[in-house]
């Protein structure tokens, strides 16, 4: 079985820009969360969908949204990217609709660098 | 506000010994733990999990301990061994909050051999 795919694994973008990113979960998970990672703030939740509804949103700007299509495969846009987006962004999906039991399968995550 | 603290951001210890890894949390709301592994360039992969009605959970060499009176959990690894070098994440989450993770800050694992 496939894992979580994410794409592209590396991006680099200038101040201003908006960017999308792409995750393709396992097949049959229907949940599908994004995070942020950075050296300072760590691993931080940026929102979930599930059945293309999202049910959860971290504390981040509304400079950053995302959406889950029927098929669950869902995209993240940022957009007038600021310096401190840089990161690693990781997407996981899960069977279940709670954690309980239903650990998070991550992507290995794509890397944006704004300069 | 951080409600899940790993105190330790790095950790030494001999091939074969055993290795443990504290974490403690704050939000009493949080019911379900997770250890998550991590190595450069991959994204975190899922090792042991523990709920709430429970204070031990074994897989193999990796056992989890939870006190919920001191909001304290820990990892323990044993024998440890040279592939178990990477980064470890202690998380947390809540019935209420679906699938939502929150994260400790990750102690960095070195195995000697």
């Amino acid at each position: 079985k496939a894992g979580v795919t994410q794409t592209p694994r590396y991006l680099i973008k200038t101040r201003g820009q908006q960017v999308t990113l792409s995750c393709s979960p396992i097949s049959g998970h229907r949940s599908v969360s994004w995070y942020q990672q950075t050296p300072g703030q760590g691993l931080q939740f940026l929102f979930e969908y599930f059945s293309e509804t999202q049910r959860n949103k971290g504390n981040f700007p509304g400079r950053f949204s995302g959406r889950q299509f029927s098929n669950s495969r869902s995209e993240m846009n940022v957009s007038t990217l600021e310096l401190g987006d840089s990161a690693l962004y990781l997407c996981a999906s899960s069977f279940r609709a709670s954690s309980y039991n239903s650990p998070l399968h991550f992507g290995n995550g794509t890397r944006l660098t704004v300069t | 506000d951080q409600q899940v603290k790993q105190n330790s951001p790095s950790l030494s210890v001999q091939e074969g010994r055993i290795s443990i890894l504290n974490c403690d949390y704050t939000n009493s709301m949080f019911d379900y733990f997770l250890w998550y592994k991590k190595y450069p360039a991959e994204g975190p992969t899922f090792l042991i999990s523990i709920s709430s009605i429970k204070d031990k959970n074994e897989d193999g060499r990796f056992t989890v301990f939870l006190n919920k009176s001191a909001k304290h959990l820990s990892l323990h690894i044993v024998p440890s061994q040279p592939g178990d070098s990477a980064v470890y994440f202690c998380a947390a989450s809540a019935q209420a909050a679906g699938n939502k993770l929150t994260f400790g800050g990750g102690t960095r694992v070195l195995v000697k051999p």
